[in-house]
């Protein structure tokens, strides 16, 4: 049983649309972790949380502690955000990582 | 600043084979990762060390080594090589832990056992 799960596993989005991406967990964390896997292969570290919400330019970040949940938001998708977006959390001592969720934003 | 570097970007091991995967960070960070990506799978961590000299297990430690002697650099080692081992592997760095600071992900290496 993974403790880190993402939804949707896929997501087509055309541009300019608002999208979330969501995680759920079910073990207790300290912190959670979004990350931007280019289809190159390449990550990058997009926020990490421990309450509340984040923004950075046209994303946003929140996580509910109470209910073991995080969502991504992206505003006014581009076709550059196509990438796979993982979710990861501190549990115990060990890093924990969802599956991801591919999204693909059209033209 | 480099970053974080790996090497090989890629390689093809005979089973029983052994190699070594070479990460070097400049951005003076004291924790480091070792995590492999299988395909439609989610990243394991494998070995994290948080400074010279110190190193622990992760979720999947089976069939690997490292060792920690600079601040810099962070080996993983395959000592014999085996299918299961086929993966993406990635090095991190970040200055503090993963509960109070950003990884910084090195661009990965393929490694394929045959």
């Amino acid at each position: 049983k993974n403790e880190v799960e993402q939804s949707p596993q896929n997501l087509t989005a055309q541009e300019g649309e608002f999208i979330t991406i969501n995680c759920s967990y079910s073990v207790g964390i300290s912190a959670l972790h979004w990350l931007q896997q280019h289809p190159g292969g390449g990550i990058v570290s997009l926020f990490m949380l421990s309450s509340g919400k984040k923004k950075h330019g046209r994303l946003i970040a929140t996580i509910n502690i109470q209910e073991k949940h995080s969502s991504l938001h992206i505003t006014a998708s581009h076709p550059r955000d196509s990438a796979v977006y993982i979710c990861a959390v501190l549990f115990r001592s060990d890093m924990r990582f969802g599956a991801g969720t591919r999204l693909t934003v059209k033209p | 600043n480099a970053g974080v570097t790996q090497t090989p970007k890629f390689r093809i091991l005979k089973i029983g084979q052994s190699m070594t995967l070479q990460c070097t960070q400049d951005m003076n960070h004291n924790y480091m990762y070792w995590y492999r990506q299988d395909p439609g799978m989610g990243l394991k961590l494998i070995y994290y060390s948080v400074g010279a000299g110190i190193t622990d297990k992760g979720e999947v430690p089976n069939g690997y080594n490292v060792s920690r002697s600079t601040t810099e650099d962070f080996p993983l080692r395959l000592e014999l090589a085996a299918p299961s081992q086929t993966s993406v592997y990635f090095c991190a760095s970040s200055l503090a832990g993963f509960s109070t600071d950003t990884q910084y992900f090195g661009p990965g290496t393929r490694l394929t056992v045959l």
